[in-house]
């Protein structure tokens, strides 16, 4: 069973437009939702986290809004550039309670920016 | 550079054989979780370990076992391999025992293929 569905399974953007990834979860005791950005031959990085008390979280272009109605989060991307090209995972995961749970993360969205 | 490593890089074997890949976690990290990436499964949480002990468990098979030594660095053995197994393995490590409640930071991966 796939808690987290990942969508597009790939996307190509012109450098300077915005990309949006979107992702849709399924268990709503996650209380956690990291982006991690992978480049070919690397491993995973996180680039930015949102938790359900906010809608929205900004660092620099990286946009996460978050939708718990829906129980749907996405990335965007403004002003996409060349370098942003890489394989971007949502993912989440449920931490209260003292709990420990795993990462559960989307199938990956291939993002290629052309200049 | 995450400062996580991992050991070897890539590793060619036949079906029915066993390895062992090899993960140092980042200097203070306490955390040490084992993922396997493949195209159709995705990134599939394997394990973690915490200060030496099983933390959490995923979809790990029976076939494979890891473990954390008192050094802090893990093992993850596969035996019995399979085709299916070829995939990339990965290793990340964080400072506390909560998945979802701090950033997990990934080593380069293990490249496996099963002949």
């Amino acid at each position: 069973q796939q808690q987290v569905k990942q969508s597009p399974q790939s996307l190509i953007v012109q450098k300077g437009g915005i990309s949006i990834i979107n992702c849709a979860y399924e268990n709503t005791a996650f209380d956690y939702f990291p982006w991690y950005q992978q480049f070919p031959g690397k491993g995973p990085a996180l680039l930015i986290a949102i938790r359900p008390d906010v809608s929205e979280k900004k660092e620099g272009r990286f946009t996460i809004s978050f939708n718990k109605s829906a129980k749907q989060f996405s990335l965007h991307i403004m002003d996409s550039q060349p370098g942003d090209s890489a394989t971007y995972f949502c993912a989440a995961s449920k931490n209260s309670g003292g709990s420990n749970y795993k990462l559960t993360f989307g199938k990956g969205t291939l993002l290629t920016v052309n200049p | 550079d995450s400062g996580v490593t991992q050991t070897p890089k890539h590793l060619i074997t036949a079906t029915g054989q066993r390895v062992t890949l090899r993960c140092s976690p980042r200097s203070g990290d306490l955390s040490v979780y084992w993922y396997q990436q493949s195209l159709d499964q995705g990134l599939q949480f394997l394990i973690q370990y915490y200060n030496g002990e099983e933390r959490a468990k995923g979809n790990i098979l029976e076939r494979f076992s890891a473990q954390q030594f008192p050094d802090l660095h893990s093992e993850l053995n596969l035996s019995s391999l399979e085709l299916g197994d070829s995939a990339l393995y990965f290793c990340a490590s964080s400072v506390g025992p909560l998945a979802g409640a701090e950033t997990q930071y990934f080593g380069p991966g293990t490249r496996l293929l099963v002949l």
